[in-house]
């Protein structure tokens, strides 16, 4: 069955880089129909888009963090991986990664990692 | 970037009730619109896509309408389990925004 797992640190402390990793099971990177994004959540608010990744290596970006992200895969691991350059109170949040699927011409996040806090404190 | 506002922010409503949640894309985005129930500790769960389309698994009491940038998700006959906040998200292009959530309570 599909399945999508986040890990990384709890406690990044300001201005560090953050680093996740998303780790797939169930289908491939290299299938043509899927993707996989990066979606946050600070505590109490909204859910936030990121980064996505495209089978064909594409990659797209929050226009408003797209100077400090990096979006990355290793198809061999099936493994995506975040990057999240000079890490702020602010970004404190679960982050989630979503497979994409396109089917037909629509594209939905149809199965999500259970998500990873992380804080960020000095 | 498209902005995506849902109405309203929160809503009570009683077991049995038909509640409807209404969501406006900034532009026209038919039919690149999805519907997620997400639960308090748990990742977000799939109810609608592409506007009107069920994922399987979903109960038929949860439906989807609307086209172009105005979009509602209608759950039917309320159960207890269906208590949980709602958002749309469009997939229409990058960035893929979300709304900004809408908690449904137990009156």
């Amino acid at each position: 069955q599909v399945t999508l797992k986040e890990s990384g640190p709890v406690l990044v402390k300001p201005t560090e880089t953050l680093t996740l990793t998303c780790t797939v099971s169930g289908f491939s990177l290299s299938n043509t129909i899927v993707g996989v994004s990066w979606i946050r959540q600070p505590p109490g608010k909204a859910l936030e888009w990121l980064a996505h990744i495209f089978s064909n290596d594409e990659k797209s970006y929050s226009t408003s963090l797209r100077s400090r992200l990096t979006i990355s895969k290793d198809t061999s691991k099936s493994q995506v991986v975040l990057t999240m350059t000079d890490m702020d109170p602010v970004d404190t949040a679960t982050y989630y990664c979503a497979r994409l699927r396109w089917d037909s011409g629509d594209y939905y996040f149809d199965y999500w990692g259970q998500g990873t806090p992380v804080t960020v404190s000095s | 970037d498209i902005q995506m506002t849902q109405s309203p922010s929160s809503l009570s409503a009683s077991v049995g009730d038909r509640v409807t949640i209404t969501c406006r894309a900034s532009q026209s985005i038919s039919p690149y619109l999805n519907w997620f129930q997400q639960k308090p500790g748990k990742a977000p769960n799939l109810l609608i896509y592409a506007a009107s389309t069920l994922q399987s698994g979903v109960p038929s009491r949860f439906s989807g309408s609307g086209s172009g940038s105005d979009f509602t998700l209608t759950i039917n006959s309320l159960q207890p389990e269906d208590f949980a906040t709602y958002y749309c998200q469009q997939s229409y292009n990058t960035p893929y925004t979300f709304g900004q959530g809408t908690n449904l309570e137990i009156k």
